[in-house]
């Protein structure tokens, strides 16, 4: 079946510019998460929804980071005023999150979007 | 939160050569441990997992053990093959607060196998 796929694959922009950033989940996953991938950080997490409840906003770096889930399915990461420093692979999972006595699902990833601010 | 020691690259080996990652980390209580694996060009995926203590998850010839008592997830596989080549992620979840989802990723071990 179909993967979580991820879209643009590649971002060029300029300083202070804002991107959007789109994550398609696997299907019937009702759990997404968002991460980034950076050279100097390494892979962070950055945003997690479930469901309807409220979403898990406490790796986002800073306040021009936010993201939405619409419909419980497409969810987009939208970063303002970029900076340089945003510069890294921005990456999307899926999960079922079948909440199994406790234990993790599997987090499955798309391929990434590679954002580069000039 | 949660932190993890991964062992630092690069790593190289000549085929059919014996393959440990070592991997330790710190958490509360029962973390799910986790390997993901990144070909060059591709995204991360799913290497092996366990949930609890003492599993042992395995896939495509390698192994690693939830071993609690020791804090470690150690990847180790019999003898490589080049197809192997690629970078390997250890990732415990950070389940402080309640929460058993968000992945605390090691730093990677680049892994290069030679024919």
């Amino acid at each position: 079946g179909a993967g979580v796929s991820q879209s643009p694959s590649n971002k060029v922009t300029e300083k202070g510019k804002d991107v959007e950033l789109r994550c398609d989940p696997i299907s019937g996953h009702t759990a997404l998460y968002w991460y980034r991938q950076s050279l100097g950080q390494g892979l962070e997490f950055l945003i997690y929804f479930q469901g309807n409840s409220a979403p898990d906003k406490s790796g986002l770096p800073s306040d021009r980071f936010s993201a939405e889930r619409t419909g419980g399915s497409v969810s987009t990461l939208t970063i303002q005023r970029t900076q340089q420093e945003d510069s890294a692979v921005y990456l999307c999972a899926s999960s079922l999150n079948r909440r199994d006595r406790g234990r993790a699902d599997t987090q499955y990833f798309g391929p990434g979007t590679r954002l580069t601010v000039l | 939160g949660n932190s993890v020691t991964q062992m630092e690259g690069p790593v190289t080996l000549s085929e059919e050569a014996f393959l440990t990652i070592n991997c330790t980390y710190t958490a509360t209580g029962y973390p799910s441990l986790f390997w993901y694996v990144q070909y060059p060009g591709e995204g991360l995926q799913l290497l092996l997992k366990a949930t609890k203590a003492d599993d042992k998850g395995s896939n495509k010839g390698f192994e690693a053990t939830y071993r609690k008592e020791t804090t470690s997830f150690h990847l180790e596989k019999g003898s490589v093959q080049v197809s192997d080549s690629a970078v390997y992620f250890c990732a415990p979840t950070n389940n402080s607060g309640g929460s058993n989802y968000k992945l605390t990723f090691g730093k990677g071990t680049l892994l290069t196998v030679n024919p």
